[in-house]
């Protein structure tokens, strides 16, 4: 399974925009990157996930490099609630169907009041 | 609507002890995964069921580590013979179908086992 590598921790002033990037440079043809966070004693949430175009949806942005080795999370207007872990991930399938993930360490995105 | 849940929230157990954690999908999702997370670590994938098979074990740490799903829905994590080092928080996904180039996780809250 390819791996994503990000920085281990970000802060962000609050209702300011954020810019959480993940590289992955192994990266195959036919691994979506999918974003998820995790907030203090929860489980994972969704955020948004991509192919090869740049995403858009109520919560983020996935803005996604054109060689696809790269990608950045965009918080546009960062709040308090934004505090949590990060994750990228490689979504790849496995010969038996399963779509698991293996996800890294992520960022821990620390939002200032 | 409901989403995952996962019995019991906290588990205490001592060392050699066997345990069960149960996890409750989301109706109809056939899709099942459990995880484990360890502190300061992103959850690690252990099993996958796809209705009431385990399509993918590859993750189970060894053979102390055994998971059902008997009728499609409701699974349980069995630990025998517990080990301090298996403290950690498991977590339980599950999603709609198989086949799905998208398939999002739904993620329970998780159970905390700690193994005095």
């Amino acid at each position: 399974d390819a791996k994503t590598t990000q920085p281990n921790s970000m802060e962000s002033n609050e209702e300011e925009p954020v810019h959480l990037p993940c590289n992955h440079s192994t990266i195959s043809g036919t691994d979506y990157i999918h974003w998820y966070r995790q907030l203090p004693s929860q489980g994972p949430e969704y955020v948004i996930h991509g192919l090869t175009s740049n995403v858009n949806n109520r919560m983020a942005s996935l803005a996604i490099a054109e060689d696809r080795k790269s990608s950045t999370l965009i918080l546009h207007r960062a709040t308090l609630r934004d505090a949590a872990v990060y994750y990228c991930i490689l979504r790849g399938q496995s010969t038996s169907g399963t779509y698991k993930y293996i996800f890294g360490t992520g960022t821990r995105l620390k939002v200032l009041a | 609507g409901a989403g995952v849940s996962q019995t019991p929230s906290n588990k205490v157990t001592e060392k050699g002890k066997y345990v069960e954690l149960r996890c409750d999908p989301i109706s109809g999702h056939t899709a099942l995964y459990w995880y484990r997370q360890s502190l300061g670590q992103g959850p690690e994938f252990l099993i996958y069921f796809q209705g009431t098979g385990a399509a993918d074990d590859s993750g189970l740490p060894n053979d102390r580590f055994f998971a059902v799903r008997p009728e499609g829905s409701v699974s349980t994590l069995k630990i025998q013979r517990t080990e301090r080092g298996d403290s950690a928080v498991y977590l339980c996904a599950s999603s709609p179908r198989l086949g799905s180039t998208y398939n999002e996780q739904f993620f329970g809250p998780g159970t905390r086992l700690t193994v005095l």
